[in-house]
């Protein structure tokens, strides 16, 4: 089976930076992706890492290490409507189907 | 708006109750997906169509039932549930293409719950 750890919450204030961690096992692992969720909302998509390094989009990178089976995803110049739930899903290999954690919520605080 | 539509966005039904979800995408994506979500749970998959064949069913109970009748839209037939299902349903859909990712396009989800 697969499994994603991710911490269940984080604050911070407005402008800073923050670091979303995400920890996976899987087998037949593919990539990495992000996804946001706002109160009430439908998760949308932010990134997608399939080789290591850093993806930048914006305000947000995203990271990936396969040998530590580790990512994370950045968040700069934060704002107050980055508050939303986060969540890292895995891709295992030839499929786009997505294991989800359990999501990190990010408290952004004026 | 995602391009993926979902209804009604929210129903309360008893135990002994039939009832259907409606998805419909609007994205001429060939892949789509219901997902379960519960509080302080991850989303869990439940059922994933690809070009309208049902291609994974993750140990899902039999009182759910999911249809697919084309490409554009998607069901999900609910009888005789249990409290314990009360959750936001959401569905979605990607356009697949083997060995290459595509991100996933969600509806607003259904918020069910069961009495």
């Amino acid at each position: 089976g697969q499994s994603l750890e991710q911490p269940s919450e984080v604050t911070a204030v407005e402008g800073a930076i923050v670091q979303i961690n995400c920890t996976y096992q899987t087998s037949g692992f593919y990539g990495l992706s992000w996804y946001q969720q706002h109160d009430g909302g439908a998760p949308t998509f932010l990134s997608y890492n399939a080789l290591d390094g850093l993806e930048e989009t914006g305000r947000f990178s995203s990271f990936l290490s396969r040998s530590d089976s580790y990512g994370y995803l950045l968040l700069q110049e934060l704002q107050m409507k980055d508050s939303a739930s986060y969540f890292c899903a895995v891709s295992l290999t030839g499929y786009s189907t997505l294991t989800f954690g359990k999501g990190t919520m990010l408290l952004v605080s004026p | 708006e995602t391009g993926v539509t979902q209804t009604p966005r929210h129903l309360v039904m008893g135990m002994t109750n039939k009832k259907s979800l409606k998805c419909e995408q609007h994205l001429g994506h060939n892949a789509m997906y219901w997902y379960k979500q519960s509080a302080k749970k991850p989303l869990e998959l439940m059922f994933v169509y690809s070009l309208e064949e049902r291609v994974e069913n993750n140990s899902v109970p039999s009182r759910f039932s999911p249809e697919c009748p084309n490409s554009s839209h998607l069901f999900l037939h609910l009888h005789t549930l249990q409290p314990e299902d009360s959750a936001l349903y959401l569905c979605a859909s990607s356009q697949e293409s083997s060995w290459v990712y595509n991100e996933q396009f969600f509806g607003p989800g259904t918020r069910l719950t069961v009495l």
